[in-house]
């Protein structure tokens, strides 16, 4: 059974830091690409990050531009795991963040999301 | 950037038939998803590649998308059906619509 389970998530002060964690089981891990995808209480999803991978090409990791500069997204294949460092934390990076798996373009498979608030 | 646009709301009464649509620049020559979301509950992809749907997912549901426009129907809505609904497409990256609120009623 696929499943994707994040972790990291708290209060945190404007201007701090937290580093979330995605841990992957019930499939090749090393062979999908992975997305992190937030929603801000009461709005919609929006991507925010994604680390691509393949044996040809090796990776790439992509950023919305809300997040680039401050966010850094890293995956560790050994560990089955991928991880969003976030820094310089605004009030509107507020939400619950979920990584989902990747599968020709489509995400199939969501993890049940982690809750970040930024707040003073 | 890419844009996709969604009505913010509309409602059915059980057992008719919903459309919620999600426009985009020339949106029929990208594929198109859908993800539907419970209050509380993480997305689930009900449609994908414009029209296929995953295992486990109610025959009720399809999907179509020709030219600026893509489709979700729900045929013999049921209560349980109510929630928001996202479509998502690529641009540079993964693009989302900013979300349907179906309401069964």
């Amino acid at each position: 059974e696929v499943q994707l389970v994040e972790s990291g998530g708290g209060l945190v002060k404007p201007g701090g830091s937290l580093r979330l964690s995605c841990a992957a089981s019930g499939f090749i891990f090393s062979s999908y690409s992975v997305n992190w995808v937030r929603q801000a209480p009461g709005k919609g999803l929006e991507w925010v990050s994604s680390v691509r991978s393949s044996i040809s090409s090796g990776t790439y990791i992509y950023y919305a531009e809300s997040v680039k500069g401050r966010f850094i997204m890293s995956r560790d294949n050994a560990k089955n795991s991928v991880y969003l460092q976030m820094n310089s934390l605004r009030a509107e990076d507020t939400g619950v963040y979920y990584c989902a798996r990747d599968h020709n373009s489509l995400l199939d498979y969501w993890g049940q999301g982690t809750l970040v608030t930024v707040s003073s | 950037s890419y844009e996709l646009t969604q009505s913010p709301s509309m409602s059915v009464s059980p057992g008719q038939t919903a459309s919620i649509t999600c426009s985009g620049d020339k949106l029929g020559d990208r594929y198109v998803c859908w993800y539907q979301q419970k209050p509380g509950q993480s997305p689930v992809l009900v449609i994908y590649q414009d029209n296929k749907r995953p295992s486990g997912i109610p025959e009720r549901f399809s999907g179509s998308n020709s030219g600026n426009t893509a489709t979700l129907t729900i045929s013999g809505t049921q209560a349980m059906d109510e929630a928001d609904y996202y479509c998502q497409a690529w641009g540079s990256n993964v693009v989302f619509g900013g979300g349907t609120k179906l309401t069964v009623l």
